[in-house]
């Protein structure tokens, strides 16, 4: 199996904050990898595919980077609503495997 | 509008068969390409992907709970179902179901509501 592994968790910052949360995987994958966010309660929500496009409805303050095993998702300016914790999934080869996870919390 | 809805029992006791119905709308899973997959979430930890099938029947499964898993799918009723034998306490946790985009990468842009499921005696 592909290991994905996020830092950092949590991450605490501030509204106005610039974040950027990483992903490695154990291999390399291509552009094969999502981004999604998670509220408490909610199911996730897909933000970024292929490791660097925006799903439709994503704020442009998202953005996504990276090929191979390293990624990086980064918040251009931390919003209210952007308090939440954030998975990294690969879809490159079975079974796709997600990241532990990063918290996102108000410092 | 593609809709998810998870249906299953909340509690089941241990060594039980648990068996969960995702009921779906706005897209038919016969169409070339689509694809139903089911994650899990314990409480507090990160997702798992469980299973997946496609429009022509094709089945994938994690390989450490592949011999407990069984995903079938009535596409008459757009339903899709998923089996999982011998529940554990350490099975609890949120089961969803998801809409797969097909494309390059393959990414979950559809989730249902989630079911919480409590394994317990």
């Amino acid at each position: 199996d592909i290991q994905m592994t996020q830092s950092p968790s949590p991450l605490s910052a501030s509204v106005g904050d610039r974040v950027t949360i990483t992903c490695r995987a154990s291999q390399s994958i291509s552009t094969y990898l999502n981004w999604y966010q998670q509220k408490p309660g909610k199911a996730p929500k897909l933000l970024i595919y292929a490791a660097s496009s925006l799903q439709s409805g994503t704020p442009s303050r998202f953005s996504g980077s990276g090929s191979g095993t390293d990624f990086s998702l980064t918040i251009s300016t931390l919003q209210p609503e952007d308090f939440a914790t954030y998975y990294c999934q690969q879809s490159y080869s079975n079974p796709e495997t997600f990241g532990g996870g990063t918290k996102v919390e108000i410092k | 509008q593609i809709t998810l809805k998870e249906s299953g029992p909340p509690l089941v006791k241990p060594t039980q068969t648990l068996t969960l119905t995702c009921t779906f709308s706005g897209f038919s899973l016969s169409s070339i390409g689509a694809g139903v997959d089911w994650i899990r979430q314990p409480p507090g930890k990160a997702l798992e992907w469980l299973a997946l099938i496609y429009w022509d029947d094709d089945k994938r499964y994690s390989p450490s709970l592949e011999t407990r898993l069984t995903i079938t799918k009535d596409t008459s009723k757009n339903q899709v179902v998923l089996t999982m034998t011998n529940m554990d306490p350490v099975d609890t946790g949120t089961y969803y179901c998801v809409h797969r985009q097909y494309g390059a990468p393959p990414r979950f842009d559809y989730w249902g509501q989630g079911i919480l499921v409590t394994v317990s005696s």
